[in-house]
């Protein structure tokens, strides 16, 4: 029951932009996205979320369409170590109206850094 | 460096077996949520722990069940184990506030189980 669709794999040269697109048409009006990566069968890694507002932190910044139906994942200067995959995610509640909430993963961009 | 470890970091059960995955949560945090990651497959939310009460639970049959403990650590407890529970376990600490806010959920690195 994933939200969001991803291109599976993209490149991007070494200090360049590398820009990550993200649809997720179905998204609700209180329905947060974020943006994790995995490195590897590594732990996901916390980048970015944000509801309606560009969003930007040291890592990266989130620019989301004003219907809410996609958003964009920016890594200014990508380096070899962004290598990673990169999971567009909703964050929708547990239950209907409540306050616990739960992450729901697609398959996620596979960003290819290279020199 | 989240702060949330995991062990073990991979084991090999048969099946029919029971296994156990623990979970320490980072500093400060309070609840606990665990997914499995098939090979190839974003993570797949598990089930939630607040309070020492599961707090929300995902498409999982009963036989995936959970724990948390006072000091807000957590255990994955699966029976009866099937092949198609070969997977990455993970779990994730958050903080969740009064009034609804919480913080983001941080990852540890996960559990590797085998089940031949």
């Amino acid at each position: 029951d994933a939200k969001t669709t991803q291109p599976p794999s993209m490149d991007c040269a070494e200090g360049r932009a590398a820009n990550l697109p993200c649809n997720h048409s179905t998204i609700s009006g209180n329905e947060y996205v974020y943006w994790y990566r995995q490195i590897h069968s590594q732990g996901p890694q916390y980048i970015i979320h944000g509801l309606k507002n560009n969003e930007t932190n040291e890592m990266a910044s989130l620019i989301i369409t004003e219907d809410r139906k996609s958003s964009t994942l920016i890594l200014p200067h990508a380096t070899l170590r962004d290598t990673a995959v990169y999971y567009c995610i909703v964050r929708v509640p547990i239950f209907h109206g409540g306050a616990t909430n739960k992450l729901i993963f697609g398959t996620g961009t596979l960003l290819a850094v290279q020199p | 460096e989240t702060g949330v470890t995991q062990s073990p970091t991979h084991l090999i059960k048969t099946r029919g077996q029971q296994v156990t995955l623990r979970c320490s949560s980072q500093s400060g945090h309070n609840t606990v949520s665990w997914y499995q990651q098939a090979l190839g497959q974003g993570p797949q939310f598990i089930f939630q722990y607040y309070r020492e009460e599961e707090n929300g639970r995902g498409n999982f049959p009963p036989r995936f069940s959970g724990l948390q403990f006072p000091n807000y650590s957590s255990e994955l407890n699966v029976n009866a184990l099937e092949l198609d529970d070969s997977a990455l376990y993970l779990c994730a600490s958050s903080l969740m506030l009064w009034g609804n806010r919480r913080s983001e959920q941080y990852f540890g690195p996960g559990t590797r189980l085998t089940v031949t």
